[in-house]
This record gives C-alpha cells, sequence and structure tokens, in this order.
C-alpha cells in the first residue's frame, strides 16, 4: 500500500465547476498537509497547507482535513483553465520533516 | 517568500560523466536541503537529505556513491551524479523548509545520452 494515494486522473472540468481533488494517507501519525500545484516541466509550488481537522479556505481553494478518515481533500472554485496542472498531496509524517508526496492528480479545466 | 536557485535549469551529459547541480538558498539560511528525483509522470521521489556540515541521510535503494550531496555552508547544496547513465535521466529537485512550509528549487532536467 502506497503511504500517500491519490486518483491519478485526468479529472476533467468545465470552466468555472468545482473541481474536487482526494488524497489519502496510511501514517496515521501524520502532523501536516500539503496541496502542490505542477506544472509540466517546473516544480511544485505550495498552494496551501492545513494541520487542524476541518476546513480552510484560501481564495477560490479549499482544503478539507479528517485525521479519523486520513483524508485529505482540495475544491476549486470556479475553475480556470489556467488551473490545467496536476495536484500533488504531500504529507509530513509523525518522525521527522520529511514529505511523502502522492502521485498526483492531473486537472483539465475545459473552457 | 523564502527563494532557492537551482542551476543548472536542464543539462545533456555524456554516459560515464558527472553533474553538479546546485541549489542556493537566497534570503535565508537553510541548515536542511531535500533532493528529490521525478521522472516523467511519476511523483517526487525523495532521494536525500542533506544537513549543513554533516553527512546527508539516503533514503533507501539511493546509492551514496553515485549521488553525491554536499552541505558545506547555509546557502548552499550541491548534488553531483556521478558516471551518470541514460536512466539517471530524471528531474531533480531541491528543497527546504521554512516555517510556513516547504520550497522547491525550479529544478534540473536531466539527460543523460
Amino acid at each position: 500500500q502506497k503511504e500517500v494515494e491519490q486518483n491519478s486522473g485526468p479529472l476533467s472540468v468545465p470552466e468555472g465547476a468545482i473541481a474536487s481533488l482526494n488524497c489519502t494517507y496510511s501514517d496515521r501519525g501524520s502532523q501536516s498537509f500539503f496541496w502542490y500545484r505542477q506544472y509540466s516541466g517546473k516544480s511544485p509550488e505550495l498552494i496551501m497547507f492545513i494541520y487542524s481537522n476541518g476546513d480552510k479556505e484560501d481564495g477560490r481553494f479549499t482544503a478539507q482535513l479528517n485525521k479519523a478518515s486520513q483524508y485529505v481533500s482540495l475544491l476549486i472554485r470556479d475553475s480556470q483553465p489556467s488551473d490545467s496542472a496536476t495536484y500533488l498531496c504531500a504529507v509530513m509524517g509523525a518522525a521527522g520533516n520529511k514529505l511523502t508526496f502522492g502521485g498526483g492528480t492531473r486537472v483539465l479545466v475545459k473552457p | 517568500g523564502a527563494v532557492v536557485s537551482q542551476h543548472p535549469s536542464w543539462v545533456i551529459c555524456k554516459s560515464g560523466t558527472s553533474v553538479k547541480i546546485e541549489c542556493r538558498s537566497l534570503d535565508f539560511q537553510a541548515t536542511t536541503m531535500f533532493w528529490y528525483r521525478q521522472f516523467p509522470k511519476q511523483s517526487l521521489m525523495l532521494m536525500a537529505t542533506s544537513n549543513e556540515g554533516s553527512k546527508a541521510t539516503y533514503e533507501q535503494g539511493v546509492e551514496k556513491d553515485k549521488f553525491l550531496i554536499n552541505h558545506a555552508s547555509l546557502t548552499l547544496s550541491t548534488l553531483t551524479v556521478t558516471s551518470a547513465h541514460p536512466e539517471d535521466s530524471s528531474f531533480y529537485i531541491c528543497s527546504t523548509y521554512r516555517d510556513y512550509g516547504y520550497t522547491f528549487g525550479s529544478g534540473t532536467r536531466l539527460t543523460v545520452v
């Protein structure tokens, strides 16, 4: 079983719709959770992070964390073509400050 | 925000030669640098963690004699791919942690021919 799992996609959404991305993790002691966006050939850029159960909103993005279910999600509202990218879920485990990445979900926003 | 400058952005080398990749933290002192490798259509895989002034810690399966990491100062960490082979062709990315999260270098596309 992979430590951090994501649906590889592609997730195709029409422009203006909500994109919903999911991520599950195996280390129950994980403390911090990150969502990164990666365009083809580029390095990841941080979208947001979440530490506590519940929702965290930042502009068009909302992260949701449920530690009991070992599940973290990302919602992208009013999706734009420029949101087309691969979204990486990353988890910082209880053991230290190393990040473990999921395989990424490719999102395609169609005009 | 924290800035990590990574060079070169791309490099092509012949099989058997060595390639050095540099990551510099421009506006803060990076005591720890993480080195990742990413193959096409795959996610980032941590190769090693370097700490300033001490030996790097390598992940299982990563050859420490092939991937030499040096972190001699708080602003510079280097990864040298020695005796490179075509299977080493990949996207190499450095990253460091600051209080608000991790920041990544721009990545180095290595192609070994």
